[in-house]
């Protein structure tokens, strides 16, 4: 299994702005992803982050507005840019350890409200 | 993309009740998880069952691939199994999932 953890857990940003998310792994992982869940709803892949190339999106979500960093095998960024209240979700990070595991593992997720 | 629906959507219990979830998906996988998303939201992986029988205690899951669908058993229930239980699936090896709805659980004293 993994540790993970985010940072911040929770943030109530103005409209406009923009806000970085932090997942950091207690070991080095294979793969690491970030989701949204909308209010009421299920998750939702946005990105498979990469480690030390562009992030691998998904239909219906793009690199201006969700920039992804991965700058080595246990620590990942998800930035929200321009935010509006339709932003507001939990986004979670989420890795799988390798080894020929598909076992996957979520991080305790960013609660965002956008005002 | 591949579809996943799960059923019922929602689940109320009387504590020590059992029940069954059920996960359809459209497609023919080679990755299936289950997970249980806690009142705090956190998720929990509960079984990577892609095929055959898993147990774990008062939970066990049975994916019959040839016919697209999964089970989860909950067995003599308890408050803290309430919460959402999503099914997730996904059939390329880059291991991304694909979420069902996911299935609210309320387990009463």
């Amino acid at each position: 299994s993994a540790v993970i953890s985010q940072k911040p857990s929770r943030d109530i940003c103005q409209r406009g702005t923009s806000l970085t998310i932090q997942c950091q792994v207690d070991s080095q992982v294979t793969m690491m992803f970030w989701y949204r869940q909308q209010p009421g709803q299920s998750l939702t892949l946005i990105a498979t982050a990469n480690q030390g190339s562009e992030a691998t999106y998904e239909s219906g979500f793009v690199i201006d507005k969700f920039p992804i960093s991965r700058p080595n095998l246990t620590f990942s960024t998800l930035t929200v840019s321009n935010m509006s209240p339709e932003d507001s979700s939990i986004y979670l990070c989420s890795v799988v350890t390798g080894g020929g595991m598909k076992t996957q593992y979520f991080g305790p997720g960013t609660r965002l409200l956008v005002l | 993309g591949i579809q996943v629906e799960q059923s019922p959507p929602d689940l109320i219990l009387q504590e020590g009740a059992n029940s069954t979830l059920r996960c359809n998906f459209s497609d023919s996988v080679n990755n299936l998880q289950w997970f249980h998303q806690n009142p705090w939201g956190q998720l929990i992986n509960l079984f990577y069952i892609p095929s055959g029988t898993k147990q774990n205690g008062r939970l066990s899951a049975t994916t019959v691939a040839t016919e697209r669908y999964s089970l989860l058993y909950i067995s003599s229930s308890q408050t803290t199994d309430s919460g959402v239980y999503f099914c997730a699936v996904g059939r390329s090896n880059d291991y991304k999932l694909s979420f069902g709805a996911g299935t609210t659980v309320t387990v009463r004293a």
